[in-house]
């Protein structure tokens, strides 16, 4: 199965708080690991992640994969206001198939 | 340039309408996909086109019927759609699919449609 589950599914903080959220997924035809940002339309690419234990950074972001426990996080340090959006966690399984978990809307009060 | 584009941005249609839906990328991308979209879901996979042959059909019901004219372009014709199609419809591109995902796939910025 491709389940991919993300929590928590919504939260709210303040500007300048750190936020990280998760990601597990199904083991089966694993290739990738990939995180998008959704604000009103398409999903932007963020992150894709292979190898387990190897930090990806971008600005304030980051993330990193654990193969074993079959997770990855995505931390976003100094959080702003236009981090608002829905974070996206993907599975990329053969034939390059994406299958989304449900998302996490983060909200950013000033 | 990582520009997908799509046209037309929003869509009202009857349920016996036929229409069609275009997405265009020039950065020499060679797979395409399809994705819908409901509100407050995640994207779900419809087709995937590559090196533009259809690779990848999700069980997708038949009046939707997409099409690759060039490397290039991506098409979804649509026919007899229900009310309940209505969504939020993405088209995405990447380097390659015939292997591993080694690039990420790029999102356009969809077409709302709405099926009366």
């Amino acid at each position: 199965e491709d389940k991919v589950v993300q929590s928590p599914l919504s939260l709210v903080v303040h500007e300048g708080d750190t936020v990280t959220l998760n990601c597990s997924y199904e083991v089966t035809n694993f290739r990738s690991l990939l995180w998008y940002k959704q604000e009103k339309k398409a999903p932007t690419f963020l992150f894709m992640l292979t190898s387990s234990g190897i930090e990806k950074k971008s600005g304030r972001l980051s993330s990193i994969l654990d193969k074993k426990e079959l997770f990855s996080i995505l931390n976003i340090t100094a959080t702003q206001t236009g981090d608002s959006a829905i974070y996206l966690c993907a599975k990329e399984t053969s034939g390059s198939r994406l299958t989304f978990g449900e998302g996490t809307q983060l909200t950013v009060n000033p | 340039d990582t520009e997908v584009t799509q046209t037309p941005k929003h869509l009202v249609m009857g349920m016996t309408n036929k229409k069609s839906l275009k997405c265009e990328q020039h950065m020499g991308h060679r797979a395409m996909y399809w994705y819908k979209q409901k509100a407050k879901k995640p994207p779900e996979l419809m087709f995937v086109y590559s090196y533009e042959k259809l690779s990848i059909n999700e069980s997708v019901p038949s009046r939707f019927s997409p099409e690759c004219p060039n490397s290039s372009l991506l098409n979804l014709h649509l026919h007899a759609l229900q009310p309940e199609d209505s969504a939020l419809y993405l088209c995405a591109s990447s380097q390659d699919s015939l292997r591993h995902l080694k690039y990420e796939q790029y999102f356009g910025p969809g077409t709302r449609l709405t099926v009366t």
